[in-house]
């Protein structure tokens, strides 16, 4: 089945502390971005990239690192988390071949940091 | 950057249609999508439509897109509860997706 995976789905931790969240897709796309949702706010994109070893700035990278390694894998890292990290992340994976950036979502992770 | 509005609630009745509205700024968007989120799920792709075109329709859907005003809809014909969901605009910019802050439908019996 086609899909992204986003582990960890729920995490709760404090401040300071380093933490990764991983993102997997099997559909061999070049594009993959990480997103975050917070009410009324919709989303905003935090980090994007191309291809392996292309990444670039969002709209709110602040706080946050990413790193394609390998085409499949979209890992966002907080060095260190802080309270206005609290929000829902996501993960989306796409083709730009037919022109439309056609994004695959994963389920989200919620993150809270105390 | 893209600023990308829409209304954040609407309330409609079984088997009315639905009307959800979105404007956006960046004219040079080629392609404008609209995603649906379901409750605790992530976003999926409704429908898009290039930017040459004025309507495209996709069953139940009807996308309608004002260039010149900037303006895009949503109509979804005989609304059910199925239905009931964040719905978000989206344009894009090069390589950038902007989404706008979601429209919440309620589908009351």
């Amino acid at each position: 089945e086609a899909q992204v995976t986003q582990n960890p789905r729920y995490l709760i931790t404090v401040t300071g502390k380093k933490l990764t969240v991983t993102c997997s897709q099997n559909m061999n796309h070049e594009y993959m971005s990480w997103y975050r949702q917070d009410p009324g706010l919709g989303l905003r994109q935090i980090y994007y990239s191309m291809n392996v070893e292309v990444t670039d700035k969002g709209d709110v990278p602040e706080g946050y690192k990413v790193s394609r390694k390998e085409k499949r894998n979209f890992p966002l890292i907080l060095e260190s988390p802080s309270p206005n990290q609290t929000s829902l992340y996501f993960c989306a994976s796409g083709t730009m071949s037919s022109g439309a950036n056609v994004l695959t979502f994963g389920a989200g992770s919620r993150l809270t940091v105390l | 950057g893209e600023d990308v509005e829409q209304s954040l609630f609407l309330s409609v009745r079984e088997g009315d249609s639905s009307v959800i509205n979105c404007t956006y700024t960046d004219s040079s968007s080629t392609y404008l999508y609209w995603y649906k989120q379901e409750p605790g799920a992530g976003l999926q792709l409704l429908t898009y439509i290039f930017s040459n075109m004025d309507m495209k329709q996709d069953q139940r859907l009807t996308v309608l897109l004002n260039k010149k005003d900037k303006h895009l809809s949503l109509r979804i014909a005989d609304t059910q509860t199925g239905d009931s969901a964040i719905y978000f605009c989206a344009a894009d910019n090069d390589y950038k997706l902007s989404f706008g802050a979601g429209t919440t439908v309620t589908v009351r019996a």
